[in-house]
């Protein structure tokens, strides 16, 4: 089956740092640019930046870019967001997707990682 | 890149239609023809309704149909059932660093 399954939720304090992870099964992992979503809560989504696991290019959309980390690991096909410094305004669905093998479309998403950030 | 425009809310009576609109740019919607369409359900993974402007992925119900004029995009749900009930979203290759874009989502609502 083709999926992308994401770590588990997360209570954290302000200043803990966290990795998540979204891994992808049944599908050639590396060709395909992932993108990290976060929604928080009551509003839509956002996109917060995209990498692709082949080569590790990462991309982060202005407003995300210095807070968190994007990463990836091909050889076990999985993809990371983390923070080095958590804030309660980072409490929010984090979303993995994947792009089509074209990058025109996302087609497949994870089932998102609950990150509560809270003291 | 800017956030594809959706109104918030839409709702309808079950057996009526509804659509749902997503505007962009000539830079993302007007320039290229993929826009896509997903269905979120709380505490589920969004789902892949329409892809390319108005493909349905297999098993999606024809109920759903995609279109497109200038720098909107529109999704069209048919015989709506109370299951439809969700969060609907948009998004769109647009090329440059990031390659997508995704609209602020709508709240459909079968009364």
């Amino acid at each position: 089956e083709v999926q992308l399954v994401q770590s588990g939720a997360e209570l954290k304090k302000p200043g803990d740092s966290l990795k998540i992870s979204c891994k992808g099964s049944g599908y050639n992992f590396g060709p395909h640019w992932i993108v990290w979503v976060r929604q928080l809560p009551g509003k839509g989504l956002e996109l917060m930046g995209i990498i692709y696991p082949s080569d590790s290019d990462a991309r982060y959309i202005p407003s995300f870019e210095g807070h968190v980390t994007i990463s990836a690991d091909k050889s076990i096909n999985t993809a990371y967001l983390q923070w080095s410094s958590l804030k309660a305004s980072d409490t929010a669905m984090y979303y993995c997707a994947r792009l089509t093998i074209t990058d025109t479309n996302v087609d497949l998403w994870g089932q998102g990682t609950q990150v509560t950030v809270s003291s | 890149q800017s956030a594809l425009t959706q109104p918030a809310s839409v709702s309808g009576s079950p057996g009526q239609s509804i659509t749902i609109s997503c505007t962009g740019t000539s830079s993302d919607v007007g320039r290229y023809d993929f826009v896509s369409w997903y269905q979120h359900h709380p505490g589920k993974a969004p789902k892949l309704i329409i892809s390319d402007v108005n493909h349905r992925p297999s098993g999606v119900s024809s109920r759903f149909s995609g279109s497109k004029s200038g720098n909107t995009a529109s999704l069209t749900v048919s015989g709506l059932r109370a299951e439809d009930e969700g969060d609907y979203y948009c998004s769109s290759h647009a090329g440059g660093n990031t390659l997508v874009v995704f609209g602020g989502g709508t709240k459909l609502t079968v009364l």
